[in-house]
């Protein structure tokens, strides 16, 4: 069955530095993947979409890039700030069928110290 | 509205009650979705409305489950005969048609406690 896999445990790091959490998925083939952030007791935010044919995709401090081969997507915060602390979510999807339903990773805590 | 809108935020209800959720979405937005969050697990989609089209349901965990969007705008889901393993965060996302350069925007849940 499709599996999607985040970092399990928490990532803490000193603000300043480069956040990398890491989203592998099996058993499928994506034609697009996106990154959310989840705060406590908040709705997921949609952060970045990158599609298929996409190596990278960049937005401010944040870059994700898609390894269809690894079948990786890896999500960087640069110059990380304690704001930065949420909860990250990946989700994939497909054009093929019925491309409606995003299939979600539970998420990777991310700490950002001060 | 400026967001999507999700009331009650919190619902505490005995067991065996009917509840129902509602969800208010973004002006314009054709597409709405209702997913659930449990502690654990990822997000699990419930159903999907479309303009006019007919709902796909595929995801409602059982005929306990239900939603209907009246107007194209505002969606209700109603769990009847509720069950202890129903609780978990329902949230509810609407998008525009193409929802894959702007993703889902998501309302900030309600939380439903069955004792």
């Amino acid at each position: 069955s499709q599996k999607i896999e985040q970092n399990s445990e928490a990532l803490n790091i000193q603000e300043g530095k480069t956040a990398t959490l890491t989203c592998n998925y099996t058993n499928y083939s994506p034609a697009y993947l996106q990154w959310y952030r989840q705060d406590p007791g908040r709705g997921p935010v949609f952060l970045l979409l990158i599609r298929e044919n996409e190596k990278e995709k960049r937005k401010e401090r944040l870059k994700v890039t898609f390894d269809t081969t690894l079948k990786q997507s890896l999500f960087h915060i640069t110059a990380s700030q304690p704001a930065d602390s949420a909860t990250y979510l990946c989700a994939l999807g497909s054009y093929a069928g019925n491309n409606r339903k995003l299939i979600w990773g539970l998420g990777t805590s991310l700490a950002v110290n001060p | 509205g400026a967001g999507v809108s999700q009331s009650p935020s919190n619902k505490v209800t005995e067991k065996g009650k009917d509840v129902e959720l509602r969800c208010d979405p973004i002006s314009g937005h054709t597409a709405l979705y209702w997913y659930r969050q449990s502690l654990g697990q990822g997000l699990e989609f419930l159903i999907y409305f479309q303009g006019n089209s007919a709902p796909d349901k595929s995801g409602l965990p059982s005929d306990r489950f239900s939603a209907e969007r009246t107007g194209g705008s505002v969606s209700t889901l109603t769990i009847q005969r509720t069950q202890q393993e129903d609780s978990a965060v329902y949230l509810c996302a609407s998008s525009s048609h193409a929802p894959l350069n702007y993703g889902y925007t998501f309302g900030s849940g309600t939380r439903l406690t069955v004792v």
